[in-house]
């Protein structure tokens, strides 16, 4: 198992472009996370997948924001009309549920800027 | 709401030094506690994790300890190295509401450990 994989690893995009985030999890885990962090901040909570149900989103995730996750397997993040406030670390996560005895995984994030 | 703060924000040491970083949260009722590591544009790491009924756990050269009564984590590092040099990042899993999925982070303790 290598762990969980993000692509791209950077990206850089022009304002009101539409980007799009891969992530693919552990392959025993049903639950995938996503969550952003900007500069100095700790990452905040986007949405949760329970196999392919997307369970929560957050008020940080705008309707320009959609996440989905075919089949319970890998995760797509996509942006659309994308602002300079986009500008941030996307960090996706997975875990086994139940969860609450387990911790989270972790990938190396996708570091996206608006110019 | 679940708030989490590290203390101090920044840490610089020589090598060699013990150190201690410090996370507290406002709602004691968690599932357990996870301690991260994240070096410069980097994803997170998984250092320690720590169920609610558990004191500490211990790897290697790091120790975390628990308090839930009293809201408070510690994250011990023993003889430091410069390879140790990141930002550590607490995070708790609450147990109160229906999101008992979500990790709540702290803003992180930057450390630097200098030759």
């Amino acid at each position: 198992d290598t762990g969980v994989s993000q692509n791209p690893r950077h990206k850089i995009t022009k304002r009101g472009q539409n980007v799009t985030f891969r992530c693919d999890p552990i392959s025993e885990h049903n639950r995938l996370y996503w969550y952003r962090q900007t500069l100095g901040q700790g990452p905040e909570f986007l949405t949760y997948f329970q196999n392919e149900a997307q369970l929560e989103k957050s008020r940080l995730l705008s309707d320009r924001f959609s996440a989905e996750r075919p089949k319970g397997s890998f995760s797509t993040l996509e942006i659309q009309r994308t602002e300079q406030g986009d500008s941030a670390m996307y960090l996706c996560a997975s875990s086994l549920a139940p969860g609450i005895f387990y911790g989270y995984t972790f990938g190396s994030g996708t570091r996206l800027t608006v110019v | 709401k679940q708030e989490v703060t590290q203390i101090p924000a920044a840490l610089s040491v020589p090598e060699g030094e013990n150190l201690v970083l410090n996370c507290s949260f406002t709602d004691s009722a968690i599932y357990n506690l996870q301690w991260f590591r994240q070096d410069p544009g980097k994803g997170l790491t998984s250092l320690l994790l720590i169920q609610s009924s558990q004191r500490e756990q211990t790897s290697g050269r790091l120790n975390a300890s628990l308090d839930k009564s009293s809201g408070r984590s510690t994250l011990y590092i023993a003889a430091s190295q410069p390879g140790d040099s990141a930002t550590y990042l607490c995070a708790v899993r609450s147990n109160s509401g229906g999101s008992n999925y979500k990790l709540t982070f702290g803003k992180g303790t930057l450390l630097t450990v200098n030759p």
